[in-house]
């Protein structure tokens, strides 16, 4: 049981491109996050959603697409790459009726040349 | 607006040693509180958490933390530092309501030396 996954595990694109990354997990978990790494920022987050076709915005989502179909998928797009969005991007996920604390994936390391 | 405050972007200590890993937050409302910890190259792993009850927590691998209301800080410390210890930690604060996503602090690394 992965719990959860993101693929790819790194990417390396080019500006301008369209590029999405993915998030699955096994846990049924209603609530699911993406999130950026960033040195001297610690995590920021993007988008969330509390269940299927119900997503919000985050701290910082300029640039950024989501969509939620599925329980166990969350997938972040970003629709015309910049050099400013390269990152590691973290997807979390919280139960319902959970103290709050949240499960992170593994991250995916995306370069934009 | 809630906000976490982590003193100190890197902590150096020796093996052995007390470690001591300041958090302060702001929240206007009763906070949950988190500590994770991230080796490198991996996701983040939580360590702790406060939600309601004992003030002392404890964690895993050793760790525990304090929720001071009146002092408004969550620190984390461990009596006795390990080499494996070494990684990057981060506080986080949530107010107590479903759904609400975690605002984090910049991070601290702690580096331990032998």
């Amino acid at each position: 049981d992965a719990g959860i996954t993101q693929s790819p595990r790194y990417k390396i694109t080019e500006t301008g491109r369209q590029v999405t990354l993915m998030c699955h997990q096994t846990w049924s978990h209603s609530y699911m996050f993406w999130y950026r790494q960033d040195l001297g920022h610690g995590l920021r987050l993007i988008y969330y959603s509390a269940a299927a076709d119900i997503t919000d915005k985050g701290e910082v989502p300029d640039g950024y697409v989501v969509s939620r179909s599925k329980t166990e998928n969350f997938p972040l797009t970003l629709e015309s790459a910049t050099r400013s969005q390269t990152s590691v991007y973290f997807c979390a996920t919280k139960p319902t009726g959970g103290r709050g604390e949240q499960y992170f994936g593994p991250g995916t390391r995306l370069t934009v040349t | 607006a809630q906000s976490v405050t982590q003193l100190g972007s890197h902590v150096s200590v020796s093996e052995g040693a007390l470690v001591l890993l300041r958090c302060n937050y702001s929240s206007s409302v009763p906070p949950y509180l988190f500590w994770y910890v991230q080796y490198p190259n991996q996701g983040l792993q939580l360590l702790l958490k406060y939600t309601t009850g004992a003030t002392l927590v404890k964690g895993i691998n050793g760790f525990e933390a304090e929720f001071k209301k009146s002092e408004t800080s969550f620190h984390l410390t461990k009596p006795s530092a390990h080499m494996s210890d070494a990684a990057e930690y981060f506080c986080a604060v949530t107010p107590n309501q479903a759904g609400t996503a975690l605002i984090f602090g910049k991070g601290t690394t702690l580096s331990v030396s032998s």
